[in-house]
């Protein structure tokens, strides 16, 4: 069975524009989430989704973010108007259910560089 | 709140020495610990976990005890190898999202 996917695998924007990351949770798995890893640190939780609901979205950091997942399936993460500080590697993850005995299964990211 | 603080690297061992990486934690409820993985130029692996308080995780020959008392969940292994080196993230889980420390670094010469 395939894992988590992301699209793309890097990015390099130019300050001001717009991007759309893609996430492909694996087949069945009820709860998503994103999370922003920057250089040397540990992943950052941005969002949470439980199949199309998005049931926590403490971690977006401005309004600039916007994620979404309309059929419970894929998700995508919007940035708009990008800044160097939303440099980072973005990180999905999903899981069977959103139980804290669940772990994550995440995918190998995307290397956003805005220049 | 919840948070996790684990040990900062990064950590120089030669091959075949003891490694514990020490990690302690801050939460409300009752969550589940893990120990994630990240090798060079790969995404995060689940190495272990514990979900209950006393339980002990193991794999590839690590393993960590859920130490309510201490709140902590240090990573040990008798003897490592080159290929354990990674960068090693611990985490708690409250069922709607995981709190990862910053990693520690691993690096095991020959």
């Amino acid at each position: 069975g395939a894992g988590v996917s992301q699209s793309p695998r890097y990015k390099v924007a130019k300050r001001g524009q717009d991007v759309a990351l893609r996430c492909d949770p694996i087949s069945g798995h009820v709860s998503l989430f994103w999370y922003q890893q920057a250089l040397g640190q540990g992943p950052e939780f941005l969002t949470y989704f439980q199949n199309e609901a998005q049931l926590d979205k403490s971690g977006l950091p401005s309004d600039r973010f916007f994620a979404e997942r309309p059929e419970g399936s894929v998700s995508t993460l919007k940035i708009q108007r990008t800044q160097q500080e939303d440099s980072a590697v973005y990180l999905c993850a999903s899981s069977k259910t959103d139980s804290h005995y669940n772990e994550q299964f995440f995918g190998p990211g995307t290397r956003l560089t805005v220049l | 709140g919840n948070s996790v603080t684990q040990m900062e690297g990064p950590v120089t061992l030669s091959e075949e020495a003891f490694l514990t990486i020490n990690c302690t934690y801050t939460a409300t409820g009752y969550p589940s610990l893990f120990w994630y993985v990240q090798y060079p130029g790969e995404g995060l692996q689940l190495l272990l976990k514990a979900t209950k308080a006393d339980d002990k995780g193991s794999n590839k020959g690590f393993e960590a005890t859920y130490r309510k008392e201490t709140t902590s969940f240090h990573l040990e292994k008798g003897s490592v190898q080159v290929s354990d080196s990674a960068v090693y993230f611990c985490a708690l889980n409250t069922g709607n999202q995981f709190y990862f420390g910053t990693g520690t670094s691993l690096t095991v010469i020959p």
